[in-house]
């Protein structure tokens, strides 16, 4: 069993839905959440970073985590084409060591 | 903006060769990593370096040796290439203390073994 599991998709939405992204992970170790957007042909880049449970919200985004389920979400709201992208969790128990246990991410469309 | 570097975007190279792939940032932060990415397997670090001259294995490092002698390049080798080697290659860098989980990736590089 993979420590962080991540539906690959791909996840096809009209513009306007709100995408829901998840993974769950086996370590209960892990505090530091993050999610990472890669456009195509690009590195991933820091979309969103939390420590511990609860919510964060940026813009039209918004990553929740629950600890007592290891499961975390990303939630973009009135999702747009430039949102095609592949969506990455990743995570670590330390919060100062920079090595990241990565899902496999999921790639999403934005239609028009 | 952080800028990581990556000297090639697509390289093909014979089994058995030494590969060298070479990245570099510009804004003096002090750890620097290699991720290798597959279809279905996601990143997975190959190595990472904390210091000049420092270095430490990660999940993955067989088949792969680096050498960072300055703070700002960090290069990946591949002292005999096998095909299965063949992948997308990502180098990265944070800033150190707390903010170590907030990497800077540069493009990539695709890496195909024949």
């Amino acid at each position: 069993q993979k420590e962080v599991e991540q539906d690959p998709g791909p996840l096809s939405v009209p513009e306007g839905a709100i995408v829901s992204l998840n993974c769950t992970y086996s370590n209960s170790a892990f505090q530091y959440f993050m999610w990472y957007r890669q456009y195509s042909r690009k590195g991933p880049e820091l979309l969103m970073y939390t420590y511990s449970s609860g919510n964060k919200e940026d813009g039209r985004f918004t990553a929740q985590v629950d600890k007592s389920s290891k499961y975390i979400s990303l939630f973009i709201r009135d999702s747009q084409p430039s949102d095609s992208a592949t969506y990455l969790c990743a995570m670590s128990a330390s919060g100062n060591t920079g090595k990241l246990i990565f899902g496999q991410g999921t790639t999403l469309q934005v239609k028009p | 903006d952080v800028k990581v570097t990556q000297s090639s975007r697509y390289l093909v190279k014979r089994t058995g060769e030494k590969v060298f792939l070479e990245c570099v940032q510009d804004m003096d932060h002090e750890n620097m990593f290699w991720y290798r990415q597959d279809p279905g397997l996601g990143l997975r670090l190959i190595y990472f370096s904390y210091d000049v001259k420092m270095k430490e294995k990660g999940d993955i490092p067989e088949g792969y040796s680096v050498s960072r002698e300055k703070k700002e390049r960090f290069s990946l080798i591949l002292e005999s290439a096998s095909t299965n080697q063949t992948s997308m290659y990502l180098c990265a860098s944070s800033l150190g203390g707390q903010t170590n989980e907030k990497l800077f990736f540069g493009s990539g590089t695709q890496l195909s073994v024949l």
